[in-house]
């Protein structure tokens, strides 16, 4: 069974701050990393789909690395905004092994 | 485009009662999944199906859980009889066919239950 670990749980940052997560899952058969951000009650939105060793994605403030020899991911937020509070959530391969998330808050 | 549609959004029943949740997906996607997401936990994979062929029921507790696809198209999910350990959000999710370039897959809004 696939295992995805994701640190840390909860992120509690000022506005502005820059801030990290990982994403540690198995480096055998890979196949592809997904990043969705999650807001309560709304639908989990895709952030980036990563499949190769070295790709780097971003998407305004957000972007992403992926290492799939150490198997491991990062996620970055630079300038943190009240509006990026969500659950981050990284998922492995075609059918979606998620991990359990990392709960960011920004605060104003 | 219209995005993945699920229905009800919040749900209440009492244990032993049964609940069923629809999913409309993506048009054009043949690809159709149901997640269930309880408090804490990463969404977990409930079932997969390929057009209206089952790919993946693998941790479908089968013996209370039943999904169809008759059509191809829409999906509903039945819970008969609900424990308290099934409160969670029912997600849906739809893509085209996974191929090794990592298709994004599109989630709807979820089903709220809660099991009292």
């Amino acid at each position: 069974i696939l295992n995805v670990e994701q640190s840390p749980q909860s992120l509690h940052v000022q506005e502005g701050d820059s801030t990290n997560f990982t994403c540690s899952f198995p480096s055998s058969n890979f196949y592809a990393l997904h990043w969705y951000r999650w807001e309560t009650a709304k639908s989990p939105e895709a952030l980036f789909v990563m499949t190769l060793n070295g790709d780097e994605k971003k998407k305004g403030r957000i972007s992403a690395t992926l290492n799939t020899k150490e198997g491991y991911s990062y996620l970055y937020i630079k300038g943190s905004q009240p509006e990026d509070s969500a659950t981050y959530l990284c998922a492995l391969g075609g059918k979606l092994i998620f991990g359990q998330g990392t709960e960011l808050s920004v605060k104003p | 485009e219209a995005g993945v549609a699920q229905s009800p959004r919040y749900k209440i029943i009492e244990k032993r009662q049964s609940v069923a949740f629809w999913c409309n997906p993506i048009s054009g996607h043949a690809t159709l999944y149901w997640y269930q997401q309880i408090l804490g936990q990463g969404p977990k994979l409930l079932i997969q199906f390929q057009n209206n062929g089952v790919v993946d029921d693998s941790q479908l507790p089968k013996d209370r859980f039943s999904a169809e696809r008759l059509k191809g198209v829409d999906s509903t999910l039945k819970i008969q009889p609900a424990k308290l350990e099934d409160s969670a959000v029912y997600l849906c999710a739809s893509s085209l066919p996974p191929n090794r370039a990592g298709n994004t897959i599109y989630f709807g809004e979820g089903s709220w239950l809660t099991v009292v």
